[in-house]
C-alpha cells in the first residue's frame, strides 16, 4: 500500500529565505507526482505536476524534483514571501488514477 | 466563475439524519472524485467515477454512497450521518487526455455531524 509522508509538518521562517520542503513515497512505481496548494478554509490549488519520467518542474519561485528510484520529492521554493503562508501538499497518482495525499507542511513566512 | 463547485459549502446536520453533497463541473473531464480531509490525516479518497457508468470505492466508502447524474455532476450521499464523518470534504476532477493528470479540486463542503 502507497504511503505518503511529509517532512516537516510545520515550518515557519522569515521572509527572503530559500526553503525545501520534503515529500516521500513508498512505492515507487507512481505515475506522476503533484504538490497542491491549501490555504485555510479553502480548497486545493496545484502547483507543479512532475510525470514519472520527468526529473523536475518549474514555475516561477517553485521547483519541484522526483526522484522515483529512492522514492523522494522536494518543492524548493525562492525568496519566501509572506504571501507564500499555506499548507503544502504532495500527493502521488495511484494506479486506479486516484490521488494518495501525505499530511502536508504548514509554512508560515514572517515579514 | 469556479470550474469546480460544490454545494452546500457548510451544514450541520443531526446523527442519522440523510445528506447530500453535490458537486459540478464546468471542465468537462470524465473523472471526478470525492475526497475527505480530516485533522491530521490528510485526504483520503471515498469514492471516484472515471465516466457516467462507472463508479468505484476508494479507500473509505463505508458509510457513504455516490451518483453520477452527468458527466458533469456527482453526488456524494450519507445514509444516515454519524459524529465521525464530520470533516471537510473535497469534490476534484481530471482529464488524463490532456496528457498531464492534474486534478482540479472544488473549494469543499465543512459538515458537522452532531
Amino acid at each position: 500500500k502507497q504511503e505518503v509522508t511529509q517532512i516537516p509538518a510545520a515550518l515557519s521562517v522569515p521572509e527572503g529565505e530559500n526553503l525545501v520542503l520534503n515529500c516521500s513515497f513508498t512505492d515507487s512505481a507512481i505515475y506522476n507526482l503533484q504538490w497542491f496548494r491549501q490555504d485555510p478554509g479553502k480548497g486545493l490549488t496545484s502547483l507543479l505536476l512532475i510525470q514519472s519520467s520527468q526529473r523536475e518542474q518549474t514555475s516561477g519561485r517553485l521547483n519541484a524534483s522526483l526522484d522515483k528510484s529512492s522514492g523522494r520529492s522536494t518543492l524548493y521554493i525562492a525568496a519566501s514571501q509572506p504571501g507564500d503562508s499555506a499548507t503544502y501538499l504532495c500527493a502521488v497518482e495511484g494506479s486506479q488514477g486516484n490521488l494518495i495525499f501525505g499530511k502536508g507542511t504548514k509554512l508560515s513566512v514572517k515579514p | 466563475d469556479a470550474d469546480v463547485t460544490q454545494t452546500p459549502r457548510n451544514r450541520i446536520t443531526k446523527t442519522g439524519k440523510r445528506i447530500m453533497l453535490e458537486c459540478s463541473q464546468t471542465k468537462g473531464h470524465d473523472r471526478m472524485y470525492w475526497y475527505r480531509q480530516d485533522p491530521g490525516l490528510g485526504l483520503r479518497l471515498i469514492y471516484y467515477s472515471f465516466d457516467v457508468k462507472d463508479i468505484n470505492k476508494g479507500e473509505i466508502s463505508d458509510g457513504y454512497s455516490v451518483s453520477r447524474q452527468a458527466q458533469a455532476k456527482f453526488s456524494l450521499s450519507l445514509e444516515s450521518a454519524i459524529p465521525n464523518q464530520t470533516a471537510l470534504y473535497f469534490c476534484a476532477t481530471s482529464d488524463p487526455s490532456q496528457g498531464k493528470e492534474t486534478q482540479y479540486f472544488g473549494p469543499g463542503t465543512r459538515l458537522l455531524v452532531l
